[in-house]
């Protein structure tokens, strides 16, 4: 079993939707959870960066992290066609912050 | 402020071959992290440089070796090349052990 599961998708929503995003880890020591939005050929970009549990809005992003359920959540509101990349989700443990685990990335396509 | 840059971006090479790639880390930044990320896959950790010491390594065989200079930038070199190492290799530099990785565009390598 990996340690952070994430659904590959493709995911292909219409302009304007919302956007859930999702993933699942395994290993209890993982406090610190982001997300990075991917372009094609590009490298990973920090969307979001989160300790621990509860919520963390920025703009038209919303990240959850619910500890008890070992679910990390990303909403993108009103998406847009260039929302449309690779999202990968990560988590580390406090002793080895600079090790990220990730998850495979879900591939969304916003339809204009 | 400068990002994190990478080169080179693309290079090809044979079999049992040697590869030097190299990453000049984001201003301000005194960790760099090396990532090897495989074709519809999420980033794997390889290893980790703080202040030119190396700072947590992955499940990677020692053929994977690298280097922080003085300025923080940082090299990775693959000896006796296989054709699995075919991948985006990336390279992230932070602040510390804060766990707020920023990556750069990668290099592609492929082995043939």
């Amino acid at each position: 079993q990996k340690e952070v599961e994430q659904d590959p998708g493709p995911l292909s929503v219409p302009e304007g939707a919302i956007v859930s995003l999702n993933c699942t880890y395994s290993n209890s020591a993982f406090q610190y959870f982001m997300w990075y939005r991917q372009y094609s050929r590009k490298g990973p970009e920090l969307l979001m960066y989160t300790y621990s549990s509860g919520n963390k809005e920025d703009g038209r992003f919303t990240a959850q992290v619910d500890k008890s359920s070992k679910y990390i959540s990303l909403f993108i509101r009103d998406s847009q066609p260039s929302d449309s990349a690779t999202y990968l989700c990560a988590s580390a443990r406090p002793s080895n912050t600079g090790k990220l685990i990730f998850g495979q990335g879900t591939t969304l396509q916003v339809k204009p | 402020e400068t990002g994190v840059t990478q080169s080179p971006t693309h290079l090809i090479k044979t079999r049992g071959q040697q590869v030097t790639l190299r990453c000049s880390s984001q201003s301000g930044h005194n960790t760099v992290s090396w990532y090897q990320q495989a074709l519809g896959q999420g980033p794997q950790f390889i290893f980790q440089y703080y202040r030119e010491e190396e700072n947590g390594r992955g499940n990677f065989p020692p053929r994977f070796s690298g280097l922080q200079f003085p300025n923080y930038s940082s090299e990775l070199n693959v000896n006796a090349l296989e054709l699995d190492d075919s991948a985006l290799y990336l390279c992230a530099s932070s602040v510390g052990h804060t766990g707020e990785l920023f990556f750069g565009e990668g290099s592609r390598l492929t082995v043939l």
